[in-house]
């Protein structure tokens, strides 16, 4: 099993939807958690981190962690043209910097 | 420079060669990381520098893989012995310190062994 699962998509949103993205994770001990966004040919960069069950709101952006079912989801509202990118889940220990990433999954956004 | 810089952008070798890769990381940043990428992956962990020393460096495949940040500030990814199956993205990324999560990624270098 690996240690973060993410469905690798594509994920197709018509613009103005909602889109929804999901993690799971295996490591029980993991503690603290993060979306990266990553456009074709570029490198990942950081959108939401999330520490605590419950929501996160940072503008469009929902991050909902749930540390029972070990899951973790984005929800981009608003869907736009320029969110169609990959979207990588990473966790990591609590004082740890070793970030674990998911594979990804493609989201494009259909105008 | 304002964000990460990694040089070379693209390197192709032939197998069984040397290769150095360069980071230079935010300045101001501590702590300082290197990815690797495969096409259609996430990053995989490599190493981890919190200042000169290595903090981790359980991710480093095998003993041809080496890496220095000899001032705590730019950093070099040596491979040995080069093989096809080193072939990817090399990612380095830098933070201001423990426990942010928030790490600023280069534009990678991406390696290909012929």
């Amino acid at each position: 099993q690996k240690e973060v699962e993410q469905n690798s998509g594509p994920l197709s949103v018509p613009e103005g939807a909602i889109a929804s993205l999901n993690c799971t994770y295996s490591d029980r001990v993991s503690q603290s958690f993060f979306w990266y966004r990553q456009y074709s040919g570029k490198s990942p960069e950081l959108i939401m981190s999330i520490y605590s069950n419950g929501d996160k709101e940072d503008g469009r952006f929902t991050a909902q962690l749930n540390k029972a079912s070990q899951y973790v989801s984005l929800l981009i509202r608003d869907s736009q043209p320029s969110d169609s990118a990959t979207y990588l889940c990473a966790v990591a220990p609590f004082g740890n910097e070793k970030l674990t990433f998911g594979t990804g999954t493609r989201l494009t956004i259909i105008p | 420079g304002a964000g990460v810089s990694q040089t070379p952008s693209n390197k192709v070798t032939e197998k069984g060669k040397y290769v150095e890769l360069r980071c230079d990381p935010i300045s101001g940043h501590t702590a300082l990381y290197w990815y690797r990428q495969s096409l259609g992956q996430g990053p995989e962990f490599l190493i981890y520098f919190q200042g000169t020393g290595a903090a981790d460096d359980s991710g480093l495949p095998n003993d041809r893989f080496f890496a220095v940040r000899p001032e705590g500030s730019v950093s070099t990814l040596k491979i040995q012995r080069t093989e096809r199956g080193d072939s990817a993205v090399y990612l380095c990324a830098s933070s201001l310190g423990a426990n942010t999560g928030e790490l600023f990624f280069g534009e990678g270098s991406r390696l290909t062994v012929l």
